[in-house]
């Protein structure tokens, strides 16, 4: 049972436009979102975090929303840079202590074009 | 400061060995994850430990476990390797809890043959 979904395996972009990276979860107690990137031989790195009592978060050239109603959220890149291209991996967790791990989705391979 | 050390980078085994992996954590950190990546899985939960005790644990059979040490460091066995073992290995380090931010290190890359 996949908790958390990224039905998109792939997506290309052109350099300079927008990338929107999608995920959806079923999990209604899940309350914390992230995104993880991840490049060949390396492990994830952290990219940008969300609470389920915010709608968006912000952090320079990404974006994280999340529409709870939906059980929903997107990572939008603005503008995409040859350097995005990766596999990035949407992540949840909830705040019931005791429940300590991420529940990731399937990952999706960005690629930028020049 | 340093980053999250998994060692050894790469493993290559035969089945129904036995295999034993490293993590050192971010110093200060003190919750340690585990967690399995294969093609078209994911990355998915082993287990969670923080202070030396299994905080949690995901669905994998037995031969899957861990411990840790006073240190935060830990270790991950796997007995009785079988074919479907084969996968990258991440460790995560947090400051207190495996839900949140977590910092990976490069994983560790086992061939069981």
């Amino acid at each position: 049972d996949q908790q958390v979904k990224q039905n998109s395996p792939s997506l290309s972009v052109q350099e300079g436009r927008i990338s929107i990276l999608n995920c959806d979860y079923t999990n209604s107690m899940f309350d914390y979102f992230l995104w993880y990137k991840k490049y060949p031989a390396e492990g994830p790195t952290f990219l940008i975090s969300i609470s389920s009592i915010k709608d968006k978060n912000e952090d320079g050239r990404f974006t994280v929303f999340l529409n709870k109603s939906a059980k929903h959220l997107s990572l939008h890149i603005v503008p995409s840079q040859p350097g995005d291209s990766a596999v990035y991996f949407c992540a949840a967790s909830e705040s019931n202590f005791g429940n300590e791990k991420l529940t990731f989705g399937t990952g999706t391979r960005l690629t930028i074009i020049p | 400061k340093a980053g999250v050390t998994q060692t050894p980078r790469y493993l290559i085994k035969t089945r129904g060995q036995q295999v034993t992996l490293s993590c050192s954590p971010i110093s200060g950190h003190r919750s340690v994850s585990w967690y399995q990546q294969t093609p078209g899985q994911g990355l998915q939960f082993l287990f969670e430990y923080f202070s030396e005790t299994q905080r949690n644990k995901g669905n994998f059979p037995g031969r899957f476990s861990g411990r840790q040490f006073s240190n935060s460091r830990s270790e991950m066995n796997v007995s009785t390797l079988e074919l479907g073992d084969s996968a990258l290995y991440l460790c995560a380090s947090s400051l207190e809890r495996g839900a949140d931010e977590a910092f990976f290190g490069q994983g560790t890359r086992l061939t069981v043959v």
